[in-house]
């Protein structure tokens, strides 16, 4: 059973629209959350994460949205830059531990 | 801002041998590294959990015995591929909470090709 999931495997934006990646989740324990974006071949690189106590968190151009009750959590980035191309990737911690969602691809083209 | 250092980067070795990849917490202590693999296509897997100076606790499913474990610092845990297969061929990633207590930094990764 996968307790995060990305069901969108890949967004086609534009540069200067908005981008919109959406995770679902399904255990009620995970108290943390975080996005991670990665190039091919490259460990991830941290985001943003906000906690389960919060529903938004801000930070330049990213905004992640947390709704509880739904177990779902969204990275807006406002304006997208060609510069933001990459998986992107949501996770859920539980006392320290991660687990993945299977990332989504996003390309903003010029 | 907290660093972690993983390498090799990548290793090519032959079936039945061992590859050891290490990670390393350059300007912060980490008394816990998280490692993690993942195959094409898919997302990030915990293997285990490296507890500084205790037996690393093991994901449902990963042979301890054929992924070894030693986190003997606070700024150094190792992952040993014992006797290595194909199959064991895959993206290797290791992170330590940064210092900032805002997520999980992690090291770069080690591209491991068992032929």
């Amino acid at each position: 059973d996968q307790q995060v999931k990305q069901n969108s495997p890949s967004l086609s934006v534009q540069e200067g629209r908005i981008s919109i990646l959406n995770c679902d989740y399904t255990n009620s324990m995970f108290d943390y959350f975080l996005w991670y974006k990665k190039y091919p071949a490259e460990g991830p690189t941290f985001l943003i994460s906000i906690s389960s106590i919060k529903d938004k968190n801000e930070d330049g151009r990213f905004t992640v949205f947390l709704n509880k009750s739904a177990k779902h959590l969204s990275l807006h980035i406002v304006p997208s830059q060609p510069g933001d191309s990459a998986v992107y990737f949501c996770a859920a911690s539980d006392a320290g531990k991660s687990t993945f969602g299977d990332g989504t691809t996003l390309t903003v083209k010029p | 801002g907290a660093v972690v250092s993983q390498h090799p980067s990548w290793v090519i070795c032959k079936s039945g041998t061992s590859v050891k990849i290490e990670c390393r917490s350059l300007d912060f202590q980490a008394t816990t590294m998280f490692w993690y693999r993942q195959f094409p296509k898919q997302s990030l897997m915990l293997m285990a959990t490296s507890n500084e100076g205790s037996k690393a606790t093991y994901e449902q499913g990963v042979e301890k015995d054929k992924f070894l474990i030693n986190h003997a610092s606070l700024t150094l845990s190792t992952l040993t591929v014992t006797s290595a297969h194909p199959e064991d061929s895959s993206f290797y990633i290791c992170s330590a909470r940064d210092l900032q207590g805002r997520g999980y930094t992690f090291g770069s990764g080690t591209r491991l090709t068992v032929v």
